[in-house]
């Protein structure tokens, strides 16, 4: 069964620096999303990508977040200058748009980001 | 803006026993779904119900069912024959019927499970 996959797992970086953290979503969807999750909170939507475009982004998703869909499979999330509150577990999703059940969104195993 | 409320934290129920866990939303939107997230302690998010708005009939999975009532605009799910495996978070979500949107969560119920 296809399934979302996200890389690295466990990513340890240090406050200030830029990290980029990558999803390779389901080969034949087409809207891509981020979410996170603070450890002990709920799951916060980040952004939803489409077309090479962000459609629908939070208040979270400030100047300090990209996306980007660098080639055919891959879709990242760039944080440039990271703050401890930036830790949490990461989760990238995608969906089909053509999914007569309505557009479910298949979620990845997400990873976690340690700001030290 | 769309809210979802889980009112408990935390709920705990024995083996083989029923448990109930309760959602709250608020919306202006008539076309949308709700879902039923677990997370276990890996922390994937795994699909456990969805339930379309329009769809009057409560959705059924194996042991899972919902009571999904509209116009109270409450959304629970039941848990029938509980096993240890079914101990984790619990999340509620709600999104609109369209393409792109966002699913908006609960802050979760951590169902515990006793032999």
């Amino acid at each position: 069964e296809p399934e979302v996959t996200q890389t690295p797992s466990h990513q340890v970086t240090q406050m200030g620096q830029e990290v980029i953290l990558r999803c390779v979503p389901i080969s034949n969807h087409l809207y891509f999303y981020w979410y996170r999750q603070i450890l002990g909170q709920k799951v916060e939507f980040l952004v939803s990508f489409y077309n090479n475009e962000i459609s629908e982004k939070s208040e979270i998703f400030d100047d300090q977040f990209s996306v980007e869909r660098p080639d055919g499979s891959n879709f990242t999330l760039k944080i440039r200058s990271t703050k401890l509150e930036d830790s949490a577990m990461y989760f990238c999703a995608s969906s089909d748009p053509r999914d007569p059940i309505g557009y479910e969104q298949y979620f990845g195993p997400g990873t976690r980001l340690t700001v030290t | 803006a769309q809210t979802v409320t889980q009112s408990q934290p935390e709920m705990s129920v024995q083996e083989a026993e029923t448990v109930t866990l309760s959602c709250t939303y608020d919306t202006s939107e008539s076309d949308y779904y709700l879902f039923w997230y677990k997370q276990p302690p890996s922390r994937q998010m795994i699909l456990v119900i969805r339930q379309e708005a329009y769809k009057q009939q409560n959705a059924t999975e194996n042991r899972f069912s919902v009571n999904f009532q509209k116009a109270a605009k409450s959304f629970s799910l039941k848990i029938s024959d509980s096993q240890l495996g079914d101990a984790a978070m619990y999340f509620c979500a709600y999104r609109r019927n369209q393409a792109g949107t966002a699913l908006i969560f609960g802050k979760g119920t951590t169902l515990s499970v006793s032999s």
